[in-house]
């Protein structure tokens, strides 16, 4: 199985910051990784697809970045709206695996 | 716009079963495989596995082989997840998901399912 790592696991910033957050994959899969948010409550929601190919309705602010085995999703100028928790998942193996999770609260 | 509708939540007792539904709407059904996700309270996701909708062939995540069922009603686009044999470590939120260009593009809004004596 595709173990993915997630860092740091909390992540406290004040609002106006940019910030980035790390997966890393335990062997190469190319640019087979997505990112989801997740607000209390709700379901995830896909932010980006294949590494860094944005979402239609996902604001600018965020992006990723990576191949191989380390990736990033980087949000510029974080707003309130987006203290939550993060996951990536791959693609690359057809047995699916998410990472921890990171997240992303309130300094 | 395409949806994903679940069932409502569950209480049940240790050894009993249960199964939940998923209906698509918004796209044909047996476009995109279905995959289902565990998230128990307070903590990450966790990948349980996928049917194919065209098929009906399931795949199950190593940590589902026992007592859990996924199964499809095609005429009315609706996939199902039937567990068996309850624990009470089955205690969490179950998702279903769908999509074409990534495995995750819709998601249900997920069933709560609490498990006690």
């Amino acid at each position: 199985n595709i173990v993915l790592t997630q860092s740091p696991a909390t992540l406290s910033v004040t609002p106006g910051e940019s910030v980035s957050l790390s997966c890393r994959a335990s062997q190469s899969i190319s640019t087979s990784i997505h990112w989801y948010q997740q607000k209390s409550n709700e379901s995830p929601r896909l932010l980006i697809k294949y590494a860094s190919q944005s979402i239609s309705g996902i604001p600018s602010r965020f992006s990723g970045s990576g191949s191989g085995t380390d990736f990033t999703l980087s949000i510029n100028r974080v707003e309130s709206e987006d203290f939550s928790i993060y996951y990536c998942q791959q693609s690359y193996s057809s047995l699916l695996t998410f990472g921890s999770g990171t997240k992303l609260e309130i300094k | 716009q395409i949806q994903l509708v679940q069932s409502g939540p569950e209480l049940k007792k240790p050894g009993e079963s249960l199964k939940i539904s998923c209906k698509a709407s918004g796209y044909t059904f047996t476009d995109y495989a279905m995959q289902w996700v565990k998230q128990a309270p307070g903590k990450g996701l966790q990948y349980m596995g996928w049917i194919n909708t065209q098929t009906g062939k399931p795949t199950y995540a190593d940590d589902f082989k026992e007592r859990f069922v996924f199964s499809l009603e095609t005429s009315a686009s609706t996939a199902y997840l039937q567990i068996n044999n309850l624990k009470n470590e089955d205690t969490a939120t179950y998702f279903c998901a769908s999509g074409g260009d990534t495995p995750f593009d819709y998601w249900g809004q997920g069933v709560m399912v609490t498990v006690s004596s």
